[in-house]
């Protein structure tokens, strides 16, 4: 099975710090995604990425930044954490083969912004 | 922009009884895939349908794909405390590059 490894389960940042929230996933995965999940609203694409050092916006990019230097890792950078960035983050990596174009999720990253 | 609603939001039923969810699209959709997130966990593939009117069956759960390819639902049978979760569909869009757009969730509650 894929694993998708985000290292850090639970943050708690200032207004204003730049936070770093990485990913890591053990197969030769292209695809590389990061969500948010907000209750109510569902999941929503912030930014993925399709190859090493590709990236494209998603729905809902601004305040965010992502890094894809290698493969297996792809990071979500927010530049200037504001209190509307208080969410359940949720990287992802997308397998393509015999079961289709199944997505596979780590555990999540809670950051709360104060 | 794309969107893939979902409803209900919420559902509590007693066990033993059943449980739709619905998931309707804007546009027509490549293919459907349904998730389920355990509470504290993070969603995990069910399954996912590609053809016009596609029916699958997993067990006690029911997927069916729209023959318009912009709605799909899940029916769960005689509800069991374990399926609890919210159930998230999510649409195929095939613009170069294959997006994946989610719905807002159903979440089930699940009574013994």
């Amino acid at each position: 099975d894929v694993k998708v490894t985000q290292s850090s389960r639970y943050l708690v940042k200032r207004t204003g710090e730049k936070v770093f929230l990485e990913c890591v996933q053990d197969m030769d995965h292209e695809n590389m995604f990061w969500y948010r999940q907000d209750p109510g609203l569902g999941l929503r694409l912030i930014y993925f990425s399709y190859d090493v050092k590709m990236k494209e916006k998603g729905d809902i990019p601004e305040g965010y930044s992502v890094s894809r230097e290698k493969k297996e890792r792809f990071s979500l950078i927010l530049e200037s954490a504001s209190t509307n960035q208080t969410s359940m983050y949720l990287c992802a990596a997308r397998y393509q083969g015999a079961r289709g174009n199944t997505i596979y999720f780590g555990e999540g990253s809670w950051l709360t912004v104060v | 922009g794309q969107q893939v609603m979902q409803i209900p939001q919420y559902q509590h039923v007693q066990e033993g009884e059943d449980f739709t969810t619905y998931c309707n699209s804007s546009t027509t959709l490549s293919n459907i895939q349904w998730y389920k997130q355990r509470p504290g966990g993070h969603p995990v593939f069910l399954i996912q349908l590609v053809k016009s009117g596609e029916v699958k069956k997993q067990k006690r759960l029911t997927f069916q794909f729209g023959e318009a390819k912009k709605n799909s639902s899940l029916h769960i049978t005689a509800t069991q405390t374990t399926d609890v979760g919210t159930y998230f569909c999510a649409g195929g869009v095939n613009t170069g590059f294959q997006k994946l757009v989610f719905g807002t969730g159903t979440r089930l509650l699940v009574s013994p």
